[in-house]
C-alpha cells in the first residue's frame, strides 16, 4: 500500500491564483482530512470528510474548498490564493472516527504564495 | 489560553539521558490523548495514545493526569534517532472528534 499520497510535493503561487491539492489513499478509510501548519504552531483542520459525498468545515475553512466524489480521493482547492495561505498542507487518513483510530499523514505539499 | 500547550523547546539531551515532556489541555471534556512524532520537514506519524492507567512503549512512557488536565511523555535511553518535534494532541467528542494538535515539543539528542 501506498498510504497516503499527495501532490504536488512543492507550489509557488502569485496572489490571485487558483490550484487544487490532491490527497489519495489507498487503505479504504473513511474518513479524510485535511490540514495546514504553519511555522511554530499547531495542525489546524481546514475540511473534513466522513465518507464519499460528506464534508464538513474545520475550523479555518475561509478561502478553501473540498469534494469527496470516490472513497480514495479528497482534493483541497484554493479559489483566489493570498499570502496568508503560505503554509505546509498534510491531508490524512483513518479507518472511522479520529479518536479511536490513528491518523495516517500525507507527506505534505508545500505552498508558497507571492 | 490554547487549548493544548506545550513547551516548545528544544530540548538538548546527550545520548542515554532521560527526558520528560509535559502537555497542558484546557477542555475537560477531552477523551482522548495522543503522542505524534514529527521529523523535520516531514508528516507527524503516531507514537503512542495515552491511557488514564498510563502505558508503556519500549523506551517510551506515557502518563495522563486528568484532574490537572495534563499528559506527560517520558523517554528514556535516548538515541539520536529520537531527534524531531513531539505533538501532543487530544480528542474533545462534542466538537466533533477533531483531533486538536499542539505545537510541540522539540528534542534534539546529541553525541
Amino acid at each position: 500500500n501506498a498510504g497516503v499520497t499527495q501532490t504536488p510535493k512543492f507550489r509557488i503561487l502569485k496572489i490571485g491564483q487558483s490550484m487544487t491539492l490532491q490527497c489519495t489513499q489507498d487503505m479504504n478509510h473513511n474518513y479524510m482530512y485535511w490540514y495546514r501548519q504553519d511555522p511554530g504552531m499547531g495542525l489546524k483542520l481546514i475540511y473534513y470528510s466522513v465518507g464519499a459525498g460528506i464534508t464538513d468545515k474545520g475550523e479555518v475553512p475561509n478561502g478553501y474548498n473540498v469534494s469527496r466524489s470516490t472513497t480514495e480521493d479528497f482534493p483541497l482547492r484554493l479559489e483566489l490564493a493570498a499570502p496568508s495561505q503560505t503554509s505546509v498542507y498534510f491531508c490524512a487518513s483513518s479507518p472511522r472516527i479520529a479518536g479511536d483510530n490513528e491518523q495516517f499523514f500525507g507527506p505534505g505539499t508545500r505552498l508558497t504564495v507571492l | 489560553r490554547k487549548e493544548v500547550e506545550q513547551d516548545p523547546g528544544p530540548f538538548n539531551v546527550p545520548e542515554g539521558a532521560t527526558v520528560a515532556f509535559n502537555c497542558t489541555y484546557s477542555n475537560s471534556a477531552s477523551q482522548s490523548f495522543f503522542w505524534y512524532r514529527q521529523d523535520c520537514r516531514k508528516e507527524p506519524k503516531l507514537l503512542m495514545s495515552v491511557y488514564s492507567s498510563g502505558n508503556e512503549d519500549g523506551r517510551f512512557t506515557a502518563q495522563l493526569n486528568r484532574a490537572s488536565q495534563y499528559i506527560s511523555l517520558l523517554i528514556r535511553d535516548s538515541k539520536l534517532s529520537d531527534s524531531a518535534t513531539y505533538l501532543c494532541v487530544v480528542r474533545v467528542k462534542s466538537s466533533g472528534d477533531k483531533l486538536t494538535f499542539g505545537t510541540g515539543t522539540r528534542l534534539a539528542v546529541r553525541p
